[in-house]
């Protein structure tokens, strides 16, 4: 079986530029997740969803962060406009059902420049 | 307040020997679950295991063991017989019944072992 998929490894932008970064969860798992990871803070949740459905973004630092679920099997995050700051370690991971184990993808390190 | 604490920053141990990760947490739900993630050098996050507030046995896989113990608040993860390619950052974390689907992740071991 194919595991959550982050299809892009790294991604280098210029800072102002937007920048879409794309998932495909496990198939049949009900949540999905998005972190970041910064050497700073470690692992920090951005959001979850429930069924494609957004449950907590408490995690998303500022209004230029957006994620998306227009289906099951994907779901992106966006930043508009990008800041050097942002550049960061991000991970997509999906799970079976609540307080299941997370199943992550590969991450996209992304750098601003 | 950290949730989940791993205190134990870096280690390093010679091949062979064997070596206890340490993960405290703190949580008001009774029901609740911890969880032991290894992130080797290449960067992907992989799941090693799962438990729940009520069992309390301890579990064994091949080299891996972990102690659970709710009466110190501790979820330790001991890996016998120390190789190379266990070096890796290795997380704790913690999800509450009562908190949704949150996962609370320690800030993570990175241990090295050394030939």
């Amino acid at each position: 079986d194919a595991g959550v998929i982050q299809s892009t490894r790294h991604e280098v932008t210029e800072m102002g530029q937007e920048v879409t970064l794309r998932c495909k969860p496990i198939s049949g798992h009900d949540y999905l997740f998005w972190y970041r990871q910064t050497m700073m803070r470690g692992l920090e949740l951005l959001i979850y969803f429930n069924n494609n459905v957004p449950i907590d973004d408490s995690g998303m630092p500022e209004d230029r962060f957006s994620a998306k679920m227009p289906n099951a099997s994907f779901s992106t995050l966006k930043i508009q406009p990008s800041e050097p700051r942002d550049s960061a370690v991000y991970f997509c991971a999906s799970s079976l059902g609540i307080n299941t184990e997370a199943f992550f993808g590969q991450g996209t390190r992304l750098t601003v420049v | 307040a950290q949730k989940v604490t791993q205190a134990q920053t870096e280690i390093s141990v010679v091949e062979k020997e064997d070596v206890t990760l340490d993960c405290v947490y703190e949580t008001r739900d009774t029901t609740y679950y911890l969880f032991w993630y290894k992130q080797p050098p290449s960067g992907e996050l992989v799941f090693l295991i799962r438990r729940n507030s009520f069992d309390e046995q301890n579990e064994i896989s091949g080299r891996y063991s972990w102690n659970f113990q709710k009466s110190t608040s501790s979820f330790n993860f001991t890996i016998t017989a120390s190789q190379v390619v266990d070096s890796a950052v290795y997380f704790c974390a913690l999800s509450e019944h009562g908190t949704g689907n949150q996962f609370y992740f320690g800030t993570g071991t990175s241990l090295t072992v050394i030939p």
